[in-house]
C-alpha cells in the first residue's frame, strides 16, 4: 500500500544551523510533492511545491529536493531561527486527494 | 482567507455535529481533513462545484455540502469518541491543487 514516512521524532537544532527534514514515500509515483508548516492548534500553511522533473527548489531560506529514484524529498531550512519552530508536513497527490505524512516537529533553540 | 466555525466544540457520543467553512473567494474546490493529535491530516472528502469529488476512508456518517456562496459544511452523525480531532477545511482553485489554503480548524471533543 502507499505510504509516506516522516521522522516522527522531533528535530532539535541550534539557531543558525541548517535543519534538514526527510520525507520518504513508497508505492507512489507522484507528479509533485508539497511541504507545509503547521503551528500548534493551527491549520497547515503551504510553503513549497516541487515537481517530478525538478531536482531542487528554493524560496528564501528554504530549499527542497526531490529524488524520484530514491523516492525521497529533503527539506532544508538554512540559518534557522527560533521562529522556524513548528511541525513540517509533506504531502503528495494520489488520484483525487492529497496524502499527508505525519509531520516532523522542528525545535530551534537559541 | 479561509475561515472555520466554531473554533472549539464539545459533544457527547451519539450526537450530531455540523462544522462550517468559508472558502477563499473564487475557489471552487473545498477539501475536508481530520487531524488526530500527532498525526497528519487525513482526507475525508472533497467538493468541487457543489458535487462530491472524491472521498477518503471515512464512513457515510461523515457527509458534506458545498454552497454557491463559497461556504461549505461537514456533518458528522452518531459521534464516536474517536471522532475527537481537529477538523480542517482547505480551499483551492483546482481539484488536485498545486496549493491549498487551510482554515484554522475546528477542535471537536467527543465525551
Amino acid at each position: 500500500s502507499q505510504k509516506i514516512e516522516q521522522n516522527s521524532e522531533a528535530l532539535n537544532i541550534q539557531e543558525g544551523k541548517t535543519a534538514t527534514l526527510t520525507c520518504n514515500y513508497t508505492n507512489y509515483s507522484p507528479a509533485y510533492l508539497q511541504w507545509y508548516r503547521q503551528d500548534p492548534g493551527r491549520g497547515p500553511v503551504f510553503l513549497l511545491l516541487i515537481r517530478e522533473n525538478e531536482k531542487e527548489k528554493r524560496k528564501e531560506r528554504l530549499k527542497v529536493t526531490f529524488d524520484t529514484t530514491l523516492k525521497q524529498s529533503l527539506f532544508h531550512i538554512t540559518a534557522s531561527q527560533p521562529a522556524d519552530s513548528a511541525t513540517y508536513l509533506c504531502a503528495l497527490p494520489n488520484t483525487d486527494k492529497l496524502i499527508f505524512g505525519t509531520g516532523t516537529r522542528l525545535q530551534v533553540f537559541p | 482567507g479561509v475561515t472555520q466555525s466554531p473554533t472549539h466544540l464539545i459533544k457527547t457520543r451519539g450526537q450530531q455535529v455540523t462544522l462550517r467553512c468559508s472558502s477563499q473567494s473564487g475557489h471552487n474546490t473545498v477539501s475536508w481533513y481530520q487531524q488526530a493529535l500527532g498525526q497528519g491530516p487525513q482526507f475525508i472528502f472533497q467538493y468541487y462545484r457543489e458535487e462530491e469529488n472524491g472521498r477518503g476512508n471515512f464512513p457515510p456518517r461523515f457527509s458534506g455540502l458545498q454552497f454557491p456562496n463559497d461556504s461549505s459544511e461537514l456533518n458528522v452523525n452518531a459521534l464516536e469518541l474517536d471522532d475527537s480531532a481537529l477538523y480542517l477545511c482547505a480551499s483551492s482553485l483546482e481539484a488536485i491543487p498545486d496549493e491549498q489554503f487551510f482554515g484554522p480548524g475546528t477542535r471537536l471533543t467527543v465525551l
